[in-house]
């Protein structure tokens, strides 16, 4: 069973531009949940996609917004990007129907680097 | 609101130690405990669960129980490797009947096993 899929591995931006990083959760799983880690902050929650709907989101600036595709696969976008931007960003999916007993399963993440 | 702590090390062992890495957590309701491992690099790995307060959640040598009444969750491994040098992050997730939120985490203990 393939896990989760994130693309791109790296992606090194300027300061102003937009970053589009995806990902593909695990087979049968609904739920796409986005993390961003940056160094010294701990894994600060983004967004939360379940069937096509953003169910919940962090205590993030709405320059980061996404999407999930009817395949489940899901979209973070980030504008006008700033320095502090730079981070891992972990992409997790998980099955929904035991509601909050689910582990989520989390993918390598992309390395997002503004300069 | 829910939160997670634990000790952020670094916690520096020799192999063939006794490793425990405190947890505990705050919560409204009643949550699932986890404990992921990064090794670097890489995104998070769940290393265990448990879901009702007195399970015990094992995998690999790693253990922790599910104690309600101290509202703790300590991962304790009784012979440390080398190999299980890496960030171990405790999380908590609850369905508050509006639906499962993601996970909350801890800061990460930074784990260094010594040869």
């Amino acid at each position: 069973e393939a896990g989760v899929t994130q693309s791109p591995t790296h992606l090194i931006k300027t300061r102003g531009q937009q970053a589009t990083l995806r990902c593909s959760p695990i087979s049968g799983h609904t739920s796409v949940y986005w993390y961003q880690q940056a160094l010294g902050l701990g894994l600060q929650f983004l967004l939360w996609y379940d069937e096509g709907e953003e169910r919940n989101r962090g205590n993030f600036p709405p320059r980061f917004s996404g999407r999930q595709f009817p395949n489940y696969s899901s979209e973070l976008n980030v504008n006008a990007l700033e320095l502090e931007d730079s981070a891992l960003y972990l992409c997790a999916s998980s099955w929904e129907l035991n509601r909050g007993n689910s582990p989520l399963h989390f993918g390598n993440g992309t390395r997002l680097t503004v300069t | 609101g829910n939160s997670v702590t634990q000790m952020e090390g670094p916690v520096t062992l020799s192999e063939e130690a006794f490793l425990t890495i405190n947890c505990t957590y705050t919560a409204t309701g009643y949550p699932s405990l986890f404990w992921y491992v990064q090794y670097p690099g890489e995104g998070l790995q769940l290393l265990l669960k448990a879901t009702k307060a007195d399970d015990k959640g094992s995998n690999k040598g790693f253990e922790a129980t599910y104690r309600k009444e101290t509202t703790s969750f300590h991962l304790e491994k009784g012979s440390v490797q080398v190999s299980d040098s890496a960030v171990y992050f405790c999380a908590l997730r609850i369905y508050s009947g509006g639906g499962a939120d993601g996970l909350t985490f801890g800061k990460g203990t930074h784990l260094i096993i010594q040869p």
